[in-house]
């Protein structure tokens, strides 16, 4: 069974910084490519980031870009994301979620981890 | 980066036919076949639905179905049944990243 386990949300002062993990089971986790996929209170889904499965490739939306860096380690099945300068519209409950294979689409979300920037 | 346009809300009553729909632009909706559909009921992850536009990935009841033209994608669920209650959101690919659309808060009347 795919299992996708965030960790590492909580509650940030404006400016600081926090690191998601994501631990990842049940399927061969470098053969797949991975995202960040982020959702603020009572708002709709907002794309994050994705890394290619041995991370060739790294892309970010333009509202997290310079501030936020994603990372794998496949020998530790586990995804991560460095969160920097972080900001109070970056509240949200995070999402770790791995493309489907099937065009650019995600076939698996973990349950999320809620990260809160507030004074 | 501007999110793709849904209407906030759409309903239907049992039995009957809704479609959504999802504008976005030729640079994202209209410039690629990587349009997706997700499923999120209150307080879980999201759920795909359809993928490239018109695919259901296994499991998906047939009565979830997709399309597009031009820059704006459509999915409709036929036979609505109580447990389609939920809001849904579509995604595009737009080049080296996705988009998401608002999301549409789906009643069952």
């Amino acid at each position: 069974e795919v299992q996708l386990v965030e960790s590492g949300g909580g509650l940030v002062q404006p400016g600081g910084s926090l690191r998601l993990s994501c631990a990842a089971s049940g399927f061969m986790f470098n053969d797949w490519h991975m995202d960040w996929v982020r959702q603020a209170p009572g708002k709709g889904l907002e794309w994050v980031s994705y890394i290619s499965s041995r991370s060739e490739a790294i892309y970010y939306a333009d509202s997290v870009k310079g501030r936020f860096s994603v990372s794998r380690d496949n020998a530790k099945n586990s995804l991560y994301l460095q969160m920097n300068s972080l900001r109070d519209e970056d509240t949200a409950v995070y999402y770790c979620a791995r493309d489907s294979g099937l065009g650019y689409s995600i076939d698996y979300w973990g349950q999320g981890t809620l990260v809160t920037v507030s004074s | 980066q501007s999110a793709l346009t849904q209407p906030p809300s759409a309903s239907g009553s049992p039995g009957q036919s809704v479609t959504i729909s999802c504008t976005g632009t030729s640079s994202d909706v209209g410039g690629y076949n990587y349009v997706s559909w997700y499923q999120q009921h209150p307080g879980k992850a999201p759920k795909l639905m359809i993928y490239d536009v018109s695919r259901r990935p296994s499991g998906v009841p047939d009565r979830f179905s997709g399309s597009k033209s031009g820059n704006t994608a459509s999915l409709t669920v036929s036979g609505l049944q109580a447990e389609d209650e939920a809001d849904y959101y579509c995604n595009s690919y737009a080049g080296s990243r996705l988009v998401f659309g608002g999301g549409t808060k789906l009643t069952v009347l």
